[in-house]
């Protein structure tokens, strides 16, 4: 119920294109939805964030698409750079308790 | 603003032996997080405190403990080290004003156990 799970795994995407991370969830009581990016020796940095009264969320390059029904919510990057090459985590919390991270996915933007 | 910082950047010990990693939350956060990140395993959640009491656990034996500080400071504290302690021990802090959801983490200890 707490498990938050993330695919894919790892992903190549070109210059330019389109990279698309998704997250499903179980616990219905999750009420906000983080996704952190993290390069190697640091620690993870907040992104973009959602609540569920929201289905979608931009800023900039990077858009939260979000489905209550579903239980499924997933971050795209837009036009990817070779600087988005990070590993990238969703996260799920309620009630400011912890955060469910998601197990990650590790990015490659190839020049 | 300064972010959250965390002493030591690295740290070595061997088995057996006692860790304390200490963390600075953000300027006026009083709610402090620690998160394990080993190898394999991603971000797993150890401890909460919040104005100086510890609100939750994770799924962590009693070897792992901590505390708060009056000025919202907090130290981990990792006692009878074994070699699967070795990890990235992340801290966050979280405010009560602004984005009071978000979780702001520090750069990590990296904590190698022999």
């Amino acid at each position: 119920q707490q498990q938050v799970k993330q695919s894919p795994q790892s992903l190549i995407v070109q210059k330019g294109g389109i990279s698309i991370i998704n997250c499903a969830y179980e616990n219905t009581a999750f009420d906000y939805f983080p996704w952190y990016q993290q390069f190697p020796g640091k620690g993870p940095a907040l992104l973009i964030a959602i609540r569920p009264d929201v289905s979608e969320k931009k800023e900039g390059r990077f858009t939260i698409s979000f489905n209550k029904s579903a239980k499924q919510f997933s971050l795209h990057i837009m036009d990817s750079q070779p600087g988005d090459s990070a590993t990238y985590f969703c996260a799920a919390s309620y009630g400011f308790q912890k955060l469910v991270f998601g197990t990650g996915t590790r990015l490659l933007v190839s020049p | 603003e300064a972010g959250v910082t965390q002493s030591p950047t690295h740290l070595i010990k061997t088995r057996g032996q006692q860790a304390t990693l200490r963390c600075s939350p953000i300027s006026g956060h009083t709610s402090v997080y620690w998160y394990q990140q080993a190898l394999g395993l991603g971000l797993q959640f150890l401890l909460w405190y919040d104005e100086g009491e510890e609100r939750n656990r994770g799924n962590f034996p009693p070897r792992f403990s901590g505390r708060q500080f009056p000025n919202y400071s907090s130290e981990l504290n990792v006692n009878a080290l074994e070699l699967e302690d070795s990890a990235l021990y992340l801290c966050a802090s979280r405010g009560r004003t602004g984005s009071t959801d978000t979780q702001y983490f520090g750069p990590g200890t990296r904590l190698t156990v022999l």
